[in-house]
């Protein structure tokens, strides 16, 4: 098991431009959070999705940023008309299905953006 | 507010002694707490939990309510053991995770 991937690991973008991050889950995993960090700080929580849905949206920026998880393919975090305040490490982590309690994620290496 | 505080931004140590990574959190309800670990060039990986009650590489961590603290102990510290370390929360069966800024352990040989 190859773990999570994400690609690209590194992104450079012109502000205005949009930045596709992608990320496919371990295998056999359903669910998928992607986080972000900023320099010097924590992760914070942006997005959860399952196949096909999102589950909770609530730490995604309300305006030109989405995510999805197809029933084919990896999950993709968009980010159109980048701006600066866009350059961060975006990981991306994936679980099974539910079995109750607090699943364990598993992170992938993380997308690195950088906007000029 | 729902926070977790990691005061030291690094600790270091000598090969051998005691490390004591701080983690205090802020959380109405009943938490879960964990420590994640994340090695030079690796991913992040989960380190403990507390609901586990297990000690891995040789680090344990208590959860105590009343001083809603999580640190992360171990005796005798290990070259190896340097690396950037995450205290992270959730809620009893939620998903999202309230992570600390991180510490960076450096072990001195």
């Amino acid at each position: 098991n190859a773990g999570v991937m994400q690609n690209p690991r590194h992104l450079v973008r012109r502000r205005g431009q949009e930045a596709r991050l992608r990320c496919s889950p371990m295998k056999g995993h359903s669910h998928v959070y992607w986080y972000r960090q900023l320099p010097e700080e924590g992760l914070k929580f942006m997005v959860y999705l399952q196949k096909e849905n999102i589950i909770d949206e609530s730490g995604m920026p309300k305006e030109r940023f989405s995510a999805e998880f197809p029933k084919e393919g990896p999950s993709i975090l968009r980010i159109q008309q980048v701006v600066r305040g866009d350059s961060a490490a975006y990981f991306c982590a994936s679980s099974p299905p539910r079995t109750g309690g607090t699943d364990t994620q598993y992170f992938g290496p993380g997308t690195r953006l950088t906007v000029l | 507010a729902q926070r977790v505080t990691q005061p030291e931004k690094l600790l270091s140590v000598f090969k051998g002694a005691p490390v004591e990574l701080k983690c205090n959190y802020s959380y109405s309800g009943s938490p879960e707490l964990f420590w994640y670990v994340q090695y030079s060039r690796q991913r992040l990986q989960l380190l403990l939990r507390h609901i586990s009650r297990e000690s891995i590489k040789g680090f344990t961590a208590d959860l105590n309510k009343g001083e809603t603290s999580f640190h992360l102990k171990k005796p005798f510290a290990q070259e190896e053991d340097s690396a950037m370390y995450y205290c992270a929360l959730s809620g009893l069966g939620n998903y999202q995770l309230i992570w600390g800024a991180g510490t960076k352990l450096i072990i001195k040989p």
